[in-house]
């Protein structure tokens, strides 16, 4: 079993829906949640950052984290065509990115 | 403000062949990292530098080395190129020191080197 499952999709919704991605882990260490984007043929950037548990929201973007299930989840509001990317979620137990694990990546497609 | 550059952007090498992937960040960064990105793997640490003249292995380090050039450059060395090794390799950087938040657990990505061994 991975540390980090992450559905990889494809995911299709249309413009405007409200998008919900997900993430399960096993590691009750971790405590440094990361939502990264990227675009076809591009580096991964980061879109979200979250200390231990509760909601961080940042525009049509939240995030949330569970660590009593171990569920954590990004949701996009009034979703677009340039929110269509892959979006990987990463997580650690201790400082440092060293020791960042990575889920598979859930490829998003936003049709206008 | 550039970031994390990589070079080449793209490479073709023959089995056995040798080459070497650049790596340059331009935040003052300490810590920097290769990671290789596979279809259905997601991504993984091949090797990392802590800090300048520093290096350790991470989970797929076999078949490469590296080197911290100085504080601005990671260099990434495949001896002998093997199939097993085409895949797409990401440079990163992460701030220096520890928070209470833990925000030098964030990593800055290149934009990927791709890299097919024929």
């Amino acid at each position: 079993q991975k540390e980090v499952e992450q559905d990889p999709g494809p995911l299709s919704v249309p413009e405007g829906a409200i998008v919900s991605l997900n993430c399960t882990y096993s590691n009750s260490a971790f405590q440094y949640f990361m939502w990264y984007r990227q675009y076809s043929r591009k580096g991964p950037e980061l879109l979200m950052y979250t200390y231990s548990s509760g909601n961080k929201e940042d525009g049509r973007f939240t995030a949330q984290v569970d660590k009593s299930s171990k569920y954590i989840s990004l949701f996009i509001r009034d979703s677009q065509p340039s929110d269509s990317a892959t979006y990987l979620c990463a997580m650690s137990a201790i400082q440092g990115a060293q020791k960042l694990v990575f889920g598979q990546g859930t490829r998003l497609t936003i049709n206008p | 403000n550039a970031g994390v550059t990589q070079t080449p952007k793209f490479q073709v090498l023959k089995t056995g062949q040798s080459m070497t992937l650049q790596c340059a960040q331009d935040m003052n960064h300490n810590s920097m990292y290769w990671y290789r990105q596979d279809p259905g793997m997601g991504l993984r640490l091949i090797y990392y530098s802590a800090s300048e003249g520093t290096t350790d292995k991470g989970e797929v380090p076999n078949g490469y080395n590296v080197s911290r050039l100085n504080k601005r450059e990671f260099s990434l060395r495949l001896e002998s190129a093997a199939p097993s090794q085409t895949s797409v390799y990401f440079c990163a950087s992460s701030e220096i020191s520890a928070t209470r938040s833990g925000r030098n657990t964030e990593a800055f990505f290149g934009q990927g080197t791709r890299l097919t061994v024929v």
